[in-house]
């Protein structure tokens, strides 16, 4: 139990597109998703909270208007990085939770690796 | 800010010993601790979660809690060459918080 997709695991594109990943909870309803990010030799940052059919928080110094978030039902979560830019290649992972209140255990889809050219 | 701390090692084992992986943390509200698993290239899998202060034991791991001196650890017996990896401590606040991490220390188990 506790799987977590997302889509695509690997993407290129040029600077200044628009790339969408996709963050499914598979066997789960989750009440909130998360979104980090790893860059190479450095530890996962939390960028931003997203709860069902609510306006996502995002952690200081992330941009809500760059990394727009979109959590439309208990299983989905979706992450759009727009006018991406080289500084913007990273390793996106979400997280969901399955539990509202309580401990919060957080199970982790495969990872997103952006590449921007 | 919060802040959690590891050594990020690397830190060598002899297979079939007991590795030993320690961690603090600076926010005294935290509620919640997660010590994840990450390969090179993957995403963390989580091997134990801890609320309470003392000792959690699932299978060869072992976490244990020190809230008053904000320390957390984990003791891996009998380690094995895939449990090489890099190890991340990881507090909350709990309930729909996210997660703070470390950076992580790789564990090297030699056979």
């Amino acid at each position: 139990g506790a799987v977590v997709s997302q889509h695509p695991s690997r993407v290129i594109c040029k600077s200044g597109t628009s790339v969408k990943i996709e963050c499914r909870s598979l066997d789960f309803q989750a009440t909130t998703m998360f979104w980090y990010r790893q860059f190479p030799k450095q530890s996962l940052m939390l960028m931003a909270t997203s709860n069902e059919g609510s306006k996502a928080t995002y952690e200081q110094g992330v941009e809500k208007d760059k990394f727009l978030i979109n959590h439309a039902s208990l299983t989905l979560s979706t992450l759009t990085v727009t006018s991406a830019h080289p500084e913007d290649s990273s390793f996106y992972i979400c997280s969901a939770s399955a539990i509202q209140g309580g401990a919060g255990e957080q199970f982790f889809g495969p990872g997103t690796r952006l590449t921007v050219l | 800010q919060k802040e959690v701390e590891q050594n990020s090692g690397p830190l060598s084992v002899p297979e079939g010993a007991i590795a030993s992986l320690n961690c603090t943390y600076s926010d005294r509200g935290s509620q919640s601790f997660f010590w994840y698993r990450q390969y090179s290239g993957k995403s963390p899998e989580l091997i134990m979660s801890i609320y309470s202060n003392g000792d959690k034991e699932d299978g060869r791991f072992t976490a244990q809690l020190n809230k008053a001196s904000q320390y957390v650890s984990l003791l891996i017996r009998d380690s094995q060459p895939s449990d090489s990896a890099t190890y991340l401590c990881a507090v909350s606040g709990g309930g729909a918080d996210g997660l703070t991490f470390g950076k992580g220390t790789h564990l090297i188990i030699q056979p």
